[in-house]
């Protein structure tokens, strides 16, 4: 079986942009999370999806906001970027929100 | 607020057991988990331990988990140059809306293996 899927795997992009990440859970789960991974620390949560409805939020601003589609597909989506919002992006997958299954995570490099 | 605190490393030699231990604030934590991370991708699911047990063994792995100290272990028997990685210890809060609160993780633990 396929597991957590992200795309793209690297992105590059300067200050002030938009950027779009992406995420495919695993077959049958309908919940999805958001993290983000700085170098060096541990993830830190920045949402909950289930069912398409967003469950819980992190301690992030609001230039970070999300979706979840029909198929439990979810966005992430990060306005003005900064040089801080450097860093890897994981989405994980559940069946119900407990025991999380990690993808291999997008890692974003702002200029 | 909820915290989790890990040594940032450990040396061992490889063919000796890896101890790493990790501590924990949240009183209501349900879920304990151990991931692992190796260079350049996400994170592996190693193990997992609901807070009503003190142990867990899975092949080479044992968790321990003592409640009343807030503290977690995750023993790895015989340890190979494989295993070298970043482990995580997380938790995840007594269920509010569904586990809407995702997980707190630790600052991770350097595994160095020596040969």
């Amino acid at each position: 079986d396929a597991g957590v899927t992200q795309s793209p795997t690297h992105l590059i992009k300067t200050r002030g942009q938009h950027v779009t990440l992406r995420c495919s859970p695993i077959s049958g789960h309908k919940s999805v999370s958001w993290y983000q991974q700085v170098l060096g620390q541990g993830p830190q949560f920045i949402f909950q999806y289930y069912e398409k409805e967003e469950r819980g939020r992190g301690n992030f601003p609001d230039r970070f906001s999300a979706r979840q589609f029909p198929n439990y597909s979810s966005e992430l989506n990060v306005n003005a970027l900064l040089l801080g919002d450097s860093a890897l992006y994981l989405c994980a997958s559940s069946v119900d929100a407990d025991t999380q299954y990690f993808g291999p995570g997008t890692r974003l490099t702002v200029l | 607020g909820e915290d989790v605190e890990q040594s940032l490393f450990l040396s061992v030699r490889e063919g000796d057991s890896s101890v790493i231990n990790c501590t924990y604030t949240d009183s209501s934590s349900t879920y304990l988990y151990w991931y692992k991370q190796e260079p350049g991708a996400g994170l592996q699911l190693l193990t997992y331990i609901f807070s009503n047990m003190d142990m867990k063994q899975d092949q080479r792995l044992t968790v321990l988990l003592n409640k009343k100290d807030k503290h977690l272990s995750l023993r790895i028997a015989d340890t190979q140059t494989g295993d070298s990685a970043i482990y995580f210890c997380a938790e995840s809060p007594f269920l509010r809306g569904g586990g809407a609160d995702g997980l707190t993780f630790g600052k991770g633990t350097h595994l160095i293996i020596q040969p």
